[in-house]
């Protein structure tokens, strides 16, 4: 077990509605990310944050918010879905800032918008 | 923010083959950087970090700071290498603590 687990691992959902991806991670590790993968992108990251309620916005942050209330989760809202939101999401987690240790990633969630 | 680049979207090689996936840098100082592979449907893993300068599954990279690349190669290619790979600096070589990484490369190891 990689100690990070996201929920759900799929979605389909319509467009106009409110998503929210969760992250939750056992490991007490600070740094959090949030991406999403499409084809010829490749990963791109949406939000991340570097603490409990400390959070900022990546490259591909329109139409997507976060929180992170505890240490342990970190929530992804897609406010109003729309297609080209469907992809699959990946969360990433991270010790240190350094990053010397790597990265450890979910198993994503593959999120359809119809 | 700085980033890497890998130049080649798709890789095929026959089993036995050698193989080298590409990844430039655009910073400068000191980098460090890792190498990731997803097997199909799968998470991310980290396949090798440049500062410890281990062999993963048959895989190296060696920085070259004249180049600016960080390319993965392996002598003989095995059909359980296709996947798709990405090369990615840590946290401290990013602006504002961001993880950028390359657009990976999906190789395809034939038989």
């Amino acid at each position: 077990d990689a100690g990070i687990t996201q929920s759900p691992r799929h979605k389909v959902t319509e467009t106009g509605t409110p998503v929210t991806l969760r992250c939750h991670q056992t490991e007490n590790h600070r740094y959090m990310y949030w991406y999403r993968q499409d084809p010829g992108h490749g990963l791109r990251l949406i939000h991340y944050s570097y603490g409990v309620k400390d959070t900022d916005k990546g490259e591909v942050s329109d139409g997507y918010s976060v929180s992170r209330s505890k240490t342990e989760d970190f929530l992804l809202t897609l406010e109003s879905a729309t297609s080209s939101q469907t992809s699959v999401y990946f969360c990433a987690i991270s010790g240190n800032a350094g990053g010397w240790n790597g990265y450890t990633f979910g198993s994503g969630t593959r999120l359809t918008v119809v | 923010a700085q980033r890497v680049t890998q130049p080649e979207k798709l890789l095929s090689v026959f089993k036995g083959a050698p193989v080298e996936l590409k990844c430039n840098y655009s910073y400068s100082g000191s980098p460090e950087l890792f190498w990731y592979v997803q097997y199909s449907r799968q998470r991310l893993q980290l396949l090798l970090r440049h500062i410890s300068r281990e062999s993963i599954k048959g895989f190296t990279a060696d920085l070259n700071k004249g180049e600016t690349s960080f390319h993965l190669k392996k002598p003989f290619a095995q059909e359980e290498d296709s996947a798709m790979y990405y090369c990615a600096p840590p946290l401290s070589q990013t602006s504002g603590s961001r993880l950028t990484f390359g657009e990976g490369t999906q190789l395809t190891v034939n038989p």
